[in-house]
């Protein structure tokens, strides 16, 4: 069963700065993977999903992430981050079913 | 298109008590998950049902937690009877091909 795991648990990063969020899957047949943001009391939002094709996808927000087979990696990047995105952020895998790893804390200071 | 809807969204009971949660998919929709997500950690699948037949109850605490989804379409998750270690969130989300839709939660509270 493919799995993600999230290596860091919480980045602070100012205002303006880039943001690059890890993720690494382990392998499995097709990997299928999504990144999901979650703002406080709020549900999950889609921020985008790699299926097959090109290695670097485009998300809402302003946020792309760029698959990595070699590296087993689907790592989430903003060039530059905006107070709002300060939130949780979880990758997430599907093989049967869908797994989240154990999300990343953003915390964007002024 | 109306999204996932769940109720209630805030529930604060005693340990021992039961609760349930209700969830309405997306129309169409054949898949319904629900999820547990403690407080610091990401959402653990409980439960996958496809249509009003479950297919992945495998991290279901069977002997507390049950679930139903009546003619394919809403859901119930019930506690019974419920632990502190049930405080959470519990998540709702309805999927059509490879597209998840999540609900808002309830946040669920055990005194």
């Amino acid at each position: 069963a493919q799995s993600v795991t999230q290596p860091d648990i919480h980045i602070t990063v100012s205002e303006g700065a880039s943001l690059e969020l890890r993720c690494n899957y382990s392998y499995g047949a097709t990997p299928y993977l999504f990144w999901y943001v979650q703002s406080p009391g709020q549900g999950l939002q889609l921020l985008l999903k790699y299926f097959s094709g090109d290695t670097l996808v485009q998300g809402i927000k302003g946020f792309e992430a760029e698959f990595k087979r070699s590296q087993s990696s689907f790592n989430l990047r903003k060039p530059s981050v905006h107070w709002s995105d300060a939130a949780e952020y979880f990758c997430a895998s599907n093989d049967y079913k869908l797994s989240f790893g154990a999300g990343t804390t953003v915390t964007v200071r002024a | 298109e109306a999204g996932v809807a769940q109720s209630p969204r805030y529930k604060i009971i005693e340990k021992r008590q039961s609760v349930a949660f209700w969830c309405n998919p997306i129309s169409g929709h054949a898949t319904l998950y629900w999820y547990q997500q403690i407080l610091g950690q990401g959402p653990k699948l409980l439960i996958q049902f496809q249509n009003n037949g479950v297919v992945d109850d495998s991290q279901l605490p069977k002997d507390r937690f049950s679930a139903e989804r009546l003619k394919g379409v809403d859901s119930t998750l019930k506690i019974q009877p419920a632990k502190l270690e049930d405080s959470a969130v519990y998540l709702c989300a309805s999927s059509f091909g490879q597209g998840w839709y999540f609900g808002p939660g309830t946040r669920l509270t055990v005194l």
